[in-house]
């Protein structure tokens, strides 16, 4: 089975805090994304990348950074944490270009106090 | 803008009733729709999804889907609902600008009672 890994389920974080946020995928997978889940709101795609040390925005990539260093793992980067980035976030992968089905992890919820 | 709908934020039914969930998208061509299901406190899990030919789609649990391009909906259906199928239910449709994106639905939250 494909796992994708969130390395934390929990996190709480104060305000102007660098955040990282660790994803790792076990099935060499090409595509990996950072989605923001809010209620009413659905998800909505942070970046994603589709190579080793590429990425590409998403819908709402103010605020976040991401890096890609190695093929298995995507990492999100909050570079100084605001309140109104409290929300549950969701690491994906799918195998390759162009559509097939995304993998996603647990998820980690982020509260920013 | 292509867009996803779910017209139902909560829905709650008994169990052993039968259920639809409701999806419409925008977009020009033939889409690829996916239905995930989130249940409480985890990930997203796929139900089933639809890239081409037959218009009824068979997916895990019990679930299918029907795309219907006349009416641009592809809605989720189970003859039989289970206590455990109490979820949170995300239709998405792959991007025409980028196949790399989904773009998914607001989300519909299925109670069901005993």
């Amino acid at each position: 089975d494909v796992k994708v890994t969130q390395s934390s389920r929990y996190l709480v974080k104060r305000t102007g805090e660098k955040v990282f946020l660790e994803c790792v995928q076990d099935m060499d997978h090409e595509n990996m994304f950072w989605y923001r889940q809010d209620p009413g709101l659905g998800l909505r795609l942070i970046y994603f990348s589709y190579d080793v040390k590429m990425k590409e925005k998403g819908d709402i990539p103010e605020g976040y950074s991401v890096s890609r260093e190695k093929k298995e793992r995507f990492s999100l980067i909050l570079e100084s944490a605001s309140t109104n980035q409290t929300s549950m976030y969701l690491c994906a992968s799918s195998p390759r270009r162009g559509w097939t089905e995304a993998f996603f992890g647990q998820g980690t919820r982020l509260t920013v106090v | 803008a292509q867009s996803v709908t779910q017209p139902d934020i909560h829905i709650t039914v008994s169990e052993g009733a039968s259920l639809e969930l409701r999806c419409n998208y925008s977009y020009g061509a033939t889409p690829y729709l996916f239905w995930y299901v989130q249940s409480p406190g985890q990930g997203l899990q796929l139900l089933l999804k639809y890239f081409s030919g037959d218009t009824l789609v068979q997916g895990i649990k019990g679930f299918e889907a029907e795309f219907k391009r006349s009416q641009s909906s592809f809605n989720l259906r189970k003859p039989s609902v289970h206590w455990s199928d109490a979820a949170e239910y995300f239709c998405a449709v792959v991007s025409s600008y980028n196949t790399d994106k989904l773009i998914f639905g607001t989300g519909t939250r299925l109670q069901v009672f005993p």
